[in-house]
């Protein structure tokens, strides 16, 4: 699976959108783009994912670039809660789990 | 509709005694994943199981660490001779397996103490 890099930490103020990069340059055709995050000691929590298009749920939207080489996950108006560290994976999308986690970005929600 | 669910959620060993780690997959699923987490970094993978078969355990340590996902009841995460270096959180997961979006399904995790 290929490697991912995301800066270590962030701050957004309340209320404005997060916008979260992430690289991932070696991504191949059939690798997706995962993001999960951790509050605070707890279990990850699935966002989203995407292989080509951009995605869009209930939680975030997924933009990835027409090379595939980087995404941006966007939390449109973040809150307190949404404070946490966000991982960014990329699998092949005939296997299930990642071998090794990156240290991801700490999101800090300002109010 | 229950999520994975794991057990203790703290636990407190020893230098040599042994910890088992319980881990009961959300109804439905039948795969079942074991990371673990030390302070500030990001989940290293350990293990996979499906129902009675490891699939893979490149992530785990050869010695002192075992796994099963029993036909019936939770799958275990046992740690023998524990070392302060085993300290950490751990963190199950569970996927429908084939199929599906490919999401993973934490629980909150059993935080290990080895004193």
């Amino acid at each position: 699976d290929a490697k991912t890099t995301q800066p270590p930490s962030m701050d957004c103020a309340e209320g404005r959108a997060a916008n979260l990069p992430c690289n991932h340059s070696t991504i191949s055709g059939n690798e997706y783009v995962y993001w999960y995050r951790q509050i605070h000691s707890q279990g990850p929590q699935y966002i989203i994912h995407g292989l080509k298009n951009n995605e869009t749920n209930e939680m975030a939207s997924l933009i990835i670039t027409e090379d595939r080489k980087s995404s941006t996950l966007i939390l449109p108006h973040a809150t307190l809660r949404d404070t946490a560290v966000y991982y960014c994976i990329v699998r092949s999308g005939d296997s299930n789990y990642q071998l090794i986690w990156g240290a991801g970005t700490k999101l800090i929600i300002k109010p | 509709n229950a999520g994975v669910m794991q057990n203790p959620r703290h636990l407190v060993r020893r230098r040599g005694q042994e910890a088992r780690l319980r881990c009961s997959p959300m109804k439905g699923h039948s795969h079942v994943y074991w990371y673990r987490q030390l302070p500030e970094e990001g989940l290293k993978f350990m293990v996979y199981l499906q129902k009675e078969n490891i699939i893979d355990e490149s992530g785990m340590p050869k010695e002192r660490f075992s796994a099963e996902f029993p036909k019936e009841g939770p799958s275990i995460l046992r740690i023998q001779q524990v070392v302060r270096g085993d300290s950490a959180a751990y963190f199950c997961a569970s996927s429908p397996g084939t199929g599906g979006t490919g999401e993973l399904f934490f629980g909150e995790g059993s935080r290990l103490t080895v004193l």
